[in-house]
């Protein structure tokens, strides 16, 4: 038990969906991550959310779409996405809102396929 | 810019041999040197940390030192076993910088 929950675990989609992905942190963390994993591939962070304030977006196509209810909940919306958008999706959260601290705690990810 | 390289892997070990992945780093300033882990099917986990030069990070019989002269940090290990097998990341953070920035990271497989 990590702390920090993803849902679907594994997710195939065709390229007209729309569908979700979860994150829940049960750590009281102030910052929440979105992370792009492909393979062969530094990790690529995606978006990052300070108290529920988006703090940084790292020139995401729009067909991701993150959305931070509170500081406990994320979300990333996925609309007509390509298949090049297939990867591992984590989740992390962190207790100072600021990533510098290098203690960030990942969820297992969320393996996404697009046909 | 700021950056992490890896050594390529996979890295194939057997059981009870030592272990090296070198990690080496560019930096503007004076960064914070990490190794995450991830096992199979799983997120990553921070392994060990070092925030500056000559410190030692250690965890679970892991270690890597910062050196500076070297602007390096590698992981080590004297006596690996089969559930070491897991992919390595190092990674640096900066002050200046609201990033951690991780490397492509190296695949492990230790054979029992």
């Amino acid at each position: 038990e990590t702390g920090v929950t993803q849902t679907p675990r594994h997710l195939v989609m065709g390229m007209t969906n729309k569908k979700s992905l979860k994150c829940e942190q049960h750590l009281g963390h102030n910052a929440m991550y979105w992370y792009k994993q492909s393979a062969k591939k530094p990790l690529e962070l995606m978006f990052v959310y300070n108290f529920k304030e988006q703090t940084e977006n790292n020139s995401v196509p729009s067909r991701f779409s993150p959305e931070c209810p509170n500081s406990s909940h994320l979300f990333l919306h996925l609309h007509t996405l390509q298949p090049e958008d297939s990867a591992l999706y984590l989740c992390a959260s962190s207790p100072s809102g600021r990533a510098n601290t290098g203690e960030l705690f990942f969820g297992e990810g969320s393996r996404l396929t697009v046909l | 810019g700021d950056s992490v390289t890896q050594m390529e892997g996979p890295v194939t070990l057997s059981e009870e041999a030592f272990l090296t992945i070198n990690c080496t780093y560019t930096a503007t300033g004076y960064p914070s040197l990490f190794w995450y882990v991830q096992y199979p099917g799983e997120g990553l986990q921070l392994l060990l940390k070092a925030t500056k030069a000559d410190d030692k990070g250690s965890n679970k019989g892991f270690e890597a030192t910062y050196r500076k002269e070297t602007t390096s940090f590698h992981l080590e290990k004297g006596s690996v076993q089969v559930s070491d097998s897991a992919v390595y990341f190092c990674a640096l953070t900066l002050l200046s910088d609201d990033k951690i920035i991780f490397g492509k990271g190296t695949r492990l497989h230790i054979l029992p």
